[in-house]
């Protein structure tokens, strides 16, 4: 299994430019997760995805930002547009329900991350 | 709304020692917990998932113990090496949501 896949790892764009990071997540997980990581506020949720469908986007932090999920294996998170505190590493992660002797759990995987930098 | 915190921020110690590494969470009623370690520049590996009604699980050095009634967490390491400096984080999804609710970390440096 590749594991979660993101892709660019790396972008540097001018303020005011739209930006949009892609995941692919590990195949058969059915919830998906973008994160915002920054020294000043850790690791931020920003939307959660359950079978494609978004359940929680409280912490999108503006209508700057959007995320799609039109299947199972693939999901976009969109900046448009950009601003120099957007800047952050980006996470996506994804999880499957699965079940135990002992009942269900949902462990999380996470993609390597994209390092954004808007100047 | 969940809360979780880990203490210490940040660990400095000599290789050898055994380290225990803390997270406390202040809503009990939790579906799982899971630690996670991040190298600087990297993502998140998944080490160790404890379910709700487990109190431990160990994967070589690691054990990692869950009290839920105290809400606490912790992560033992045994005989620190330098490749254990890293940042360590615990997630906590909470029953209900699924949602991780993470802590800011622990940042581990073992110095030969």
């Amino acid at each position: 299994d590749a594991g979660v896949i993101q892709s660019p790892r790396h972008e540097v764009t001018e303020m005011g430019q739209e930006v949009t990071l892609r995941c692919k997540p590990i195949s058969g997980h059915n919830s998906l997760f973008w994160y915002r990581q920054t020294m000043m506020r850790g690791l931020e949720l920003l939307i959660y995805f359950n079978n494609n469908v978004p359940i929680d986007d409280s912490g999108m932090p503006e209508d700057r930002f959007s995320a799609k999920m039109p299947n199972a294996s693939f999901s976009t998170l969109k900046i448009q547009p950009s601003e120099p505190r957007d800047s952050a590493v980006y996470f996506c992660a994804s999880t499957r329900t699965r079940t135990s002797g002992i009942g269900e759990y949902n462990e999380q995987f996470f993609g390597p991350g994209t390092r954004l930098t808007v100047l | 709304k969940q809360e979780v915190t880990q203490i210490p921020a940040a660990l400095s110690v000599p290789e050898g020692e055994n380290l225990v590494l803390n997270c406390s969470f202040t809503d009990s009623a939790i579906y799982n917990l899971q630690w996670f370690r991040q190298d600087p520049g990297k993502g998140l590996t998944s080490l160790l998932l404890i379910q709700s009604s487990q109190r431990e699980q160990t994967s070589g050095r690691l054990n990692a113990s869950l009290d839920k009634s105290s809400g606490r967490s912790t992560l033992y390491i045994a005989a620190s090496q330098p490749g254990d400096s890293a940042t360590y984080l615990c997630a906590v999804v909470s029953g209900g949501s699924y949602i991780p609710t993470f802590g800011r970390g622990t940042s581990l440096i073992v110095h030969p």
